[in-house]
């Protein structure tokens, strides 16, 4: 298995809701990642997981909480947000130390979220 | 810090070569990479760099020089399915997990 599969693709919330997107990887990457990509614009890095413990959280603002439940598995709890939130959310992983890896990221696919 | 920068569009014609440049300015170097990216979809790895010179594989080949900060990434033979922005990243100094990209340039392929 060389994917790495995130669902849902699309998801459209109001600004009151709670929802969760989900990330998942078996090739034994143990960083993973949460990047959001506006569109025409390169993919900003929000959070890293290494070795299932966050390790950089780019000051991102507290109504998006990350969570790794075990070394496969990548949550992004949404809460509270607001339209300018909308954004296609992406989530990769790598074996460890970037510069190590030839291959640096696998990338999912994506949610395409809409905060309306 | 790192500074990365690309053109924001290019135009092309299918058949033809095209070269897209990426400059970089950072506190240290351990490689460069090339992503593919097609609307709306996922990045998707295409070439790293981390020694001067140009590293070939089929269509696609990617320069490197690393006393000028520039790499480049160049299209033969282009295809109407090449249409897509094309993203240099580097990764910090030492390793580590933070892969910084470049703006994108957004290339489009055209009969």
């Amino acid at each position: 298995d060389t994917e790495v599969t995130q669902t849902p693709k699309h998801l459209v919330m109001g600004m009151t809701n709670k929802k969760s997107l989900k990330c998942e990887q078996h090739m034994g990457h143990r960083a993973m990642y949460w990047y959001k990509q506006k569109a025409k614009k390169p993919p900003e890095l929000m959070f890293v997981y290494s070795y299932e413990k966050l390790s950089i959280n780019e000051s991102v603002p507290s109504r998006f909480s990350p969570e790794c439940p075990n070394s496969s598995l990548l949550n992004l709890h949404l809460h509270a947000l607001q339209p300018e939130d909308s954004a296609l959310y992406l989530c990769a992983s790598s074996q460890g130390q970037t510069g190590g890896s030839v291959y640096g990221y696998t990338f999912g696919s994506g949610t395409r979220l809409t905060v309306v | 810090g790192q500074n990365i920068d690309q053109p924001t569009e290019m135009t092309a014609t299918e058949g033809a070569i095209v070269q897209i440049n990426c400059t970089y300015q950072t506190s240290g170097f351990n490689g460069l990479f090339w992503y593919q990216q097609h609307a709306g979809e996922a990045p998707t790895f295409l070439s790293y760099n981390v020694l001067d010179g140009l590293e070939e594989k089929g269509r696609f080949s990617s320069f490197l020089s690393r006393s000028k900060g520039y790499s480049y990434l160049l299209l033969k033979e282009l295809q109407m399915k090449d249409s897509a922005s094309y993203l240099c990243a580097v990764p910090p100094l030492g390793g580590g997990n933070k892969l910084t990209f470049g703006t994108g340039t957004q290339l489009k392929v055209e009969l």
